[in-house]
């Protein structure tokens, strides 16, 4: 069976500095895969989402970026926290099979905190 | 592009009552629509989905919603909460692009 892992599970970070999270599907390949970030009282905002190695779309305009090194690992990075970025980040993956709306299936979730 | 309403950002309801959860629409072209629920600290849990045929789906945890194509609703509904249903609850829609548009949330409260 599929399994997708987050991490880390929290994160408490200074203004200014710079952000690694992590995440990995096992049981798949080849899968779409998605962040997303929750702020409190605003549902989920789509941030980045790939269909395959070294292929980024972004959403949003942010200083946040992201990379899929390997088919089944995607991380989000920033390199200057803001205190806007504090958050729940969800990462989510989908078959990929092209014409098909699978569903999404999320991790656990890492809550960011920028003080 | 679509968009997603969720006409009540929280929900209290004693417990085995029923309860609705309203999701309304907006998209210019056909759509898919789930509904996911999020226990405090934890991912998305998809509770059910509507792609086409009847537009009855029942999900799990004995959720059931309906399609309703003219009023573009999909509201969710229980005829019996339990104390363990407290949760936050998502309305999503997509054209099938695999691209979801969420809803702000819904947070059901069970109270004995």
């Amino acid at each position: 069976s599929q399994t997708i892992h987050q991490w880390p599970a929290t994160l408490v970070q200074p203004v200014g500095s710079p952000l690694s999270l992590e995440c990995t599907v096992e049981g798949t390949s080849n899968p779409n895969l998605y962040w997303y970030r929750q702020a409190a009282g605003r549902g989920l905002q789509l941030l980045f989402y790939s269909v395959g190695i070294g292929q980024i779309s972004s959403e949003v305009p942010q200083n946040l970026s992201a990379s899929r090194p390997q088919d089944r690992q995607f991380i989000l990075s920033s390199k200057k926290l803001l205190l806007s970025d504090s958050g729940f980040y969800l990462c989510a993956w989908t078959t990929g099979l092209a014409g098909r709306t699978d569903t999404q299936y999320f991790g656990p979730g890492t809550r960011l905190t920028v003080l | 592009a679509q968009s997603v309403t969720q006409l009540d950002s929280q929900v209290p309801v004693f417990e085995e009552a029923p309860v609705e959860l309203r999701c309304n629409y907006s998209s210019s072209v056909s759509v898919y629509l789930f509904w996911y629920v999020q226990y405090p600290n934890q991912g998305l849990q998809l509770l059910l989905k509507y792609l086409s045929g009847s537009t009855l789906v029942k999900g799990i945890n004995g959720f059931e919603a309906e399609f309703n194509k003219s009023q573009t609703s999909f509201h969710l509904r229980k005829p019996s909460v339990h104390i363990s249903d407290t949760a936050e609850y998502f309305c999503a829609v997509t054209p099938g692009f695999q691209k979801l548009v969420f809803g702000t949330g819904t947070r059901l409260l069970v109270s004995p």
